[in-house]
């Protein structure tokens, strides 16, 4: 059955450092992967889509890419900021259905 | 533009007892979705709908849960007997169609805790 992963364990950095999280997929091959934001008691945020042909996206401070042949996808925030700290949420989109993994913590340090 | 809403934002039952959510997503939104979501994990897809039409139900306990859309616009999801189980946030999602941008925009979620 198609699987999404994230890592569980959060991650804690320093403010203006760059946050890498890491989405990876098995059993079957995405049409396109999101990233989702989501704070406490509040729904998911949509952020940024990549689609499968494409290596590389870019949205502000935000960067996601897209390795077909690793099934990964990596979500980068630069120059982070205590307000990035939040849940992030892969989804991948694929056969008519979009699954989402657990999510990552991220907790930005001033 | 008013985003997808939902009803009630909190509820607390007694097991055994019935519950519904209440979801209006963006106006012009054909896809409807309910997933749940239980503390910690992401959100599973409970049903999916294009306009009226539940296209994707294979996640739904259908022997508790049910749902529709009338109209193609609102949508109710109900719990009836509810058990200790289904303690979890009921997030309603929607999107022009499923296959078009790939945006889902959720509304606030439902909170559901079943003592």
């Amino acid at each position: 059955s198609q699987k999404i992963e994230q890592n569980s364990e959060a991650l804690n950095i320093q403010e203006g450092k760059t946050a890498t999280l890491t989405c990876n997929y098995t059993n079957y091959s995405p049409a396109y992967l999101q990233w989702y934001r989501q704070d406490p008691g509040r729904g998911p945020v949509f952020l940024l889509l990549i689609r499968e042909n494409e290596k590389e996206k870019r949205k502000e401070r935000l960067k996601v890419t897209f390795d077909t042949t690793l099934k990964q996808s990596l979500f980068h925030i630069t120059a982070s900021q205590p307000a990035d700290s939040a849940t992030y949420l892969c989804a991948s989109t694929g056969g008519f259905k979009t699954i989402f993994g657990a999510g990552t913590r991220l907790f930005v340090k001033a | 533009e008013a985003g997808v809403v939902q009803s009630p934002r909190y509820k607390i039952i007694e097991k055994k007892q019935p519950v519904a959510f209440w979801c209006n997503p963006i106006s012009g939104h054909n896809t409807l979705y309910w997933y749940r979501q239980n503390l910690g994990q992401g959100p599973e897809l409970l049903i999916r709908y294009e306009n009226e039409e539940a296209v994707d139900d294979s996640q739904l306990p259908k022997d508790r849960f049910s749902a529709e859309r009338l109209k193609g616009v609102d949508s109710t999801l109900k719990i009836q007997p509810a058990e200790l189980g289904d303690s979890a946030v009921y997030l309603c999602a929607s999107s022009f169609t499923f296959w078009d941008t790939g945006e889902l925009f959720f509304g606030e979620g439902s909170r559901l805790t079943v003592l």
